[in-house]
């Protein structure tokens, strides 16, 4: 069975500072990875993907992630943050077989301040 | 398209009550799954289906009961409810091979 470990449950930053959020992964087979973010009180939106090729993904609103097969690990990133990136964001990790049963880390609280 | 809707969005039972969460999607998504949040436990898969008349169980399927009897509704059932279910509860659905689930809004609820 496969997990998630998400180590920050909170990370603090100024506006326009660079951030990054941090996931590790562990499983036997190989695995589909995600991040998602969560705005209040609203359902989960897919930020970018890692299904195969280059392990820099680029996703929505100038994230990017960069999948770490050694170190399983699928970092998230942004160079510049905006108020309106505070969020919850949620690593998540899928097996490439069998149904898509999404495990998901227990998220990181994304606080911009001014 | 609407994607993915939840009703209702604020609930409150008391112990014992029973009640239907229920979801639909309007994509043709074959799959369908369902999902409760819990402050600093992410989200945990309930139940899921992979297509009309065909469902399995997830992480945390104790206390609730699923079926498909068309690929747009996935109601989820809470047979008797508990204080440990208060939660938020997510409805998603997905397609193929993309792997991009699409989330309902969400129902918030709550047992006293």
């Amino acid at each position: 069975a496969q997990s998630v470990t998400q180590l920050d449950s909170q990370v603090p930053v100024f506006e326009e500072a660079p951030v990054e959020l941090r996931c590790n992964y562990s499983s036997s087979v190989s695995v589909y990875l995600f991040w998602y973010v969560q705005y209040p009180n609203q359902g989960l939106q897919l930020l970018l993907k890692y299904l195969s090729g280059s392990t820099l993904v680029k996703g929505i609103n100038g994230f990017e992630a960069e999948f770490n097969k050694s170190q399983t690990s699928f970092h998230l990133r942004k160079p510049s943050v905006h108020i309106s990136d505070t969020a919850e964001y949620f690593c998540a990790v899928i097996q490439n077989t069998g149904f898509q049963k999404l495990v998901f880390g227990t998220g990181t609280r994304l606080l911009v301040s001014p | 398209n609407a994607g993915v809707t939840q009703t209702p969005k604020f609930q409150v039972l008391k112990t014992g009550q029973s009640m239907t969460l229920q979801c639909a999607q309007d994509m043709n998504h074959e799959y369908m799954s369902w999902y409760r949040q819990d402050p600093g436990m992410g989200l945990r898969l309930i139940h899921y289906s992979v297509g009309a008349g065909i469902t399995d169980q997830g992480e945390v399927p104790n206390g609730y009961n699923v079926s498909r009897s068309t690929t747009e509704d996935f109601p989820l059932r809470l047979l008797s409810a508990a204080p440990s279910q208060t939660s938020v509860y997510f409805c998603a659905s997905s397609y193929g091979r993309s792997y991009e689930q699409y989330f309902g809004p969400g129902t918030r609820l709550t047992v006293t």
